[in-house]
């Protein structure tokens, strides 16, 4: 199967810049989701396609995806950014997606 | 507005059997793949399975950890996905989501469900 991997945790402090990376093997061939999923609540897509951002996500989620590394930015980090992000990709040689174990970025 | 309400989730002994419902409102039911992801407390997401629109098939497909225990199925009459769960483990023990499958360049999920809560326990 296809292993996605995230660090379990990544600290910021607020105003500032947060990157969290997916690793995969040759990731940048694929397309990625990132999944925001803040405690007691469902998952919320905030990045398709690699870099492209639903209606109402605001412009400081972005996304980049390149050789074995997807990365998802948030720029300006506010208290309420803070939540699990988790990666996907879809497993076309499988036809079903696979999920990194996700990364709960705290805001200090 | 797209929304999706899951029902029937509680308490189950081991070997059990529960059924999910999901109804889905704001969207052309028959035409979207739909899908179960679940949730372990403290732990990521795993995808439990999907069902295909009819024009696509309506075939299903599932992961290995609960092939051959859950079902996948859906009412286009009544806009309403169930997941079928028997010879229920300890270790399905988890938050199921129900959840809209969108393609684009891959596939993903734009839209999801509050999450229903399923123990496994004697």
């Amino acid at each position: 199967s296809y292993v996605l991997t995230q660090p379990p945790a990544v600290s910021v402090a607020p105003g500032q810049t947060a990157t969290i990376p997916c690793g995969g093997n040759d990731i940048g061939s694929k397309s990625v989701y990132w999944y925001q999923q803040k405690p007691g609540q469902a998952p919320v897509l905030v990045v398709y396609d690699d870099s492209a951002r639903p209606s109402g996500i605001p412009e400081r989620f972005s996304g980049s995806n390149s050789g074995n590394t997807a990365t998802l930015t948030i720029t300006r980090v506010e208290a309420g950014d803070e939540a699990d992000y988790h990666c996907q990709v879809w497993d076309a040689s499988r036809d079903h997606p696979e999920f990194g174990g996700g990364t709960k970025l705290t805001v200090l | 507005e797209v929304q999706l309400v899951e029902s029937g989730g509680g308490l189950v002994k081991p070997g059990g059997s529960l059924r999910l419902s999901c109804a889905a409102s704001g969207f052309s039911f028959s035409d979207a793949w739909m899908t179960w992801v679940r949730q372990a407390t403290g732990k990521g997401l795993e995808w439990v399975g999907h069902i295909k629109s009819r024009n696509d098939g309506g075939t299903t497909d599932y992961a290995a950890p609960v092939k051959g225990r859950f079902t996948i199925s859906g009412d286009d009459s009544k806009n309403t996905l169930f997941l079928q769960m028997n010879s229920l483990k300890t270790e399905d023990t988890a938050v199921y989501y129900c959840a809209t499958v969108r393609h684009s360049y891959g596939r993903y999920f734009d839209y999801w469900g509050q999450g229903m809560l399923v123990t496994v326990s004697s």
